[in-house]
């Protein structure tokens, strides 16, 4: 069965400090896609990035950057000099990306990111 | 710009009553879902769609039940409500699923009390 665990479910940081929310997932597919969604005090959730299983090259945008390891089955998220902007809750979701699935996304608990000035 | 819009955004009920949460998207997606948030859970998929007339049961399907009659439109009911359905109501929507599914867009969110 699919499984995303997210082991922290709250950080505190203060302005300017980096910070690496993990995600850890277990599925049996070999293919499969990986994503991270934030949540902001509104409450409206926002698309950050999606990961083919294929695809473990790390990707950086801008203060954002994700490591892939399938090795390791992790899909961690690392933000650089955070900023109060990013104070949310961030899900960590798997889908199984196999012909004939539905390819529903299955959340993992979230992590609570509080950052202080 | 509208994307995926849920009707109402607010609503409190009383144990055994009934309502409706409409959800309208303008994307043209042929795939939808029901999600709800509780403290410390994430999201849970409740029931889903994969095209117009068609639904499925997600995660926690119990006490909810819905209808896909329009490609835009995914409505889901609780019939008697329960003080256990108080929750934030998500609904998203995706072109792609299965091979290739794609980013999820979401509606705001509708906040359910059962009193």
């Amino acid at each position: 069965a699919q499984k995303v665990t997210q082991a922290q479910t709250e950080i505190s940081v203060v302005e300017k400090e980096d910070v690496t929310l993990d995600c850890v997932y277990e599925t049996r597919d070999t293919t499969y896609y990986l994503f991270w969604y934030k949540q902001p005090p509104s409450g409206e959730l926002v698309f950050l990035i999606r990961r083919n299983s294929f695809d473990e090259q790390n990707e950086i945008s801008g203060r954002y950057s994700w490591n892939f390891q399938k090795s390791t089955s992790s899909f961690n998220f690392t933000i650089t000099a955070s900023q109060v902007v990013d104070s949310a809750v961030y899900f960590c979701a798997l889908s199984e990306a196999i012909k004939g699935s539905q390819g529903n996304l299955i959340f993992g608990k979230g992590t609570k990111l509080s950052v202080k000035p | 710009n509208a994307g995926v819009t849920q009707t109402p955004k607010f609503r409190v009920l009383k144990t055994g009553q009934s309502m409706t949460l409409l959800c309208a998207q303008d994307m043209n997606h042929e795939y939808m879902y029901w999600y709800r948030q509780d403290p410390g859970m994430g999201l849970r998929l409740i029931h889903y769609s994969v095209g117009e007339g068609t639904t499925a049961k997600g995660e926690v399907p119990d006490g909810y039940n819905v209808s896909r009659l329009k490609k835009q439109n995914f409505l889901l009911g609780l019939e008697s409500a329960a003080p256990s359905q108080t929750s934030v109501y998500f609904c998203a929507s995706t072109q792609g699923g299965g091979w290739n599914t794609g980013e999820l867009f979401f509606g705001e969110g509708s906040r359910l009390t059962v009193l």
